[in-house]
């Protein structure tokens, strides 16, 4: 039972290009969450999806796409990374409270 | 006003103390109150659970909820250089999955 996986761990960008943060949950929740977190900002949430085929926009989704795969997959997508996006991002699933991941820290220069 | 707020610290206390962490939010519809503890470079973990006024003991940790003054705050006795990490709070409405976190305290347990 590995809980909340993220991949990759690490990952340095230059403004303009894309990439995909990948999120996989083995413990059959619905929810799923995708957040940001910045020193001093807190955890901010970029989107959710609280079942398998919907998704719906945070506190900070500009920027951002996601995809909910299925049960076990929800993906965060940046189209056209920009400096503003270099954070910690953390994904979460929920049955009655969130579990997270180790996070992925991306730098966008 | 934000919706939930906390003393960002950094605390620092000596091995032994009584740490208070505190918290207050602005909407009265928030029914659920957690913490998360986060150490460095990890995620955060659930630590407390609750949904009443009042406290909730679980080992060294006491979660107490004050709803009329919207006030929540987590005790921790006897601290351990192992406590050291970032506490954030959060909170949820009944009826909405959303979570809205607190930006976390950063604390310090000093052998």
């Amino acid at each position: 039972n590995a809980g909340v996986t993220q991949t990759p761990k690490f990952q340095v960008l230059k403004t303009g290009q894309s990439m995909t943060l990948q999120c996989a949950q083995d413990m059959n929740h619905n929810s799923m969450y995708w957040y940001r977190q910045d020193p001093g900002m807190g955890l901010r949430l970029i989107y959710y999806s609280a079942s398998e085929g919907t998704t719906d926009k945070g506190e900070v989704p500009n920027g951002y796409n996601v995809s909910r795969l299925n049960k076990r997959e929800f993906s965060l997508r940046l189209e056209s990374a920009a400096p503003s996006q270099t954070s910690v991002y953390f994904c979460a699933s929920k049955d009655y409270e969130q579990y997270f991941g180790p996070g992925t820290r991306l730098t966008v220069t | 006003q934000k919706e939930v707020e906390q003393d960002p610290g950094p605390l620092s206390v000596p091995e032994g103390a009584i740490v208070s962490l505190n918290c207050t939010y602005s909407n009265s519809a928030f029914q659920y109150f957690m913490w998360y503890r986060q150490y460095s470079r990890k995620g955060p973990e659930l630590l407390m659970y609750t949904y009443s006024s009042g406290n909730k003991e679980d080992g060294r940790f006491t979660a107490q909820v004050d709803k009329s003054s919207k006030y929540i705050s987590l005790f921790i006795r006897d601290s351990q250089p192992s406590d050291s990490a970032t506490y954030l709070c959060a909170i949820r409405e009944t009826s909405y999955d959303k979570v809205i976190f607190g930006p976390g305290t950063s604390l310090s347990v000093i052998p």
